[in-house]
């Protein structure tokens, strides 16, 4: 139990075009998602928490206008990236929390912007 | 703010050798500290989840401590394999409940044959 899905799981864009990212929890409803970001032999880095039916909370530094997060139910949040630049390009990688607070994480999707 | 380390960034071992990770927190205050794996290119796997009244836990080959007093973690794998080669990554959650993780850096293993 406890998958949490993401698609795609890698995309090549553009400089300038929106791109979105789907994170699912496939097995349990998830009280809050968590979108992160991991650059080459970085660690994660938390952009966002999101409950759902409510506005994500950002972290200091992450623009929310550019980051659109979007979590319409309790198995589905979306990160949208607006006028995606080559500095956009990175790891993001979604986490899903139930009842027992632990995290499952997603298999994270590859963004390249060129 | 919470900080997380973990030491060393990079270990090889050859194959049967047990390994200890180390990874250590600024803010004792946390609810719990999870251990995770990352192969490249691919998302964590959750390996283990001490919750703050815990010392320790076990799973398979893989134990983890936890001390809190001292801010330090220890993951300890057993008879080490090849296929245990990844990036080992603690992470620290510092709020009550579904609250945020803190990441180290991780740790990349490499067992050699």
């Amino acid at each position: 139990g406890a998958v949490v899905s993401q698609h795609p799981s890698w995309v090549i864009c553009k400089s300038g075009t929106s791109v979105k990212i789907e994170c699912r929890s496939l097995d349990f409803q998830a009280t809050t998602m968590f979108w992160y970001r991991q650059f080459p032999k970085k660690s994660l880095m938390l952009m966002a928490t999101s409950n759902e039916g409510s506005k994500a909370t950002y972290e200091q530094g992450v623009e929310k206008d550019k980051f659109l997060i979007n979590h319409a139910s309790l198995t589905l949040s979306t990160l949208t990236v607006t006028s995606a630049h080559p500095e956009d390009s990175s790891f993001y990688i979604c986490s899903a929390s139930g009842l027992r607070y632990e995290q499952y994480f997603g298999p994270g999707t590859r963004l390249t912007v060129t | 703010k919470q900080e997380v380390t973990q030491i060393p960034a990079a270990l090889s071992v050859p194959e049967g050798e047990n390994l200890v990770l180390n990874c250590s927190f600024t803010d004792s205050a946390i609810y719990n500290l999870q251990w995770f794996r990352q192969d490249p290119g691919k998302g964590l796997t959750s390996l283990l989840l001490i919750q703050s009244s815990q010392r320790e836990q076990t799973s398979g080959r893989l134990n983890a401590s936890l001390d809190k007093s001292s801010g330090r973690s220890t993951l300890y794998i057993a008879a080490s394999q090849p296929g245990d080669s990844a990036t080992y990554l603690c992470a620290a959650s510092t709020q009550g409940g579904s609250e945020k993780l803190v990441f180290g850096k991780g740790t990349k293993l490499t067992v050699n044959p």
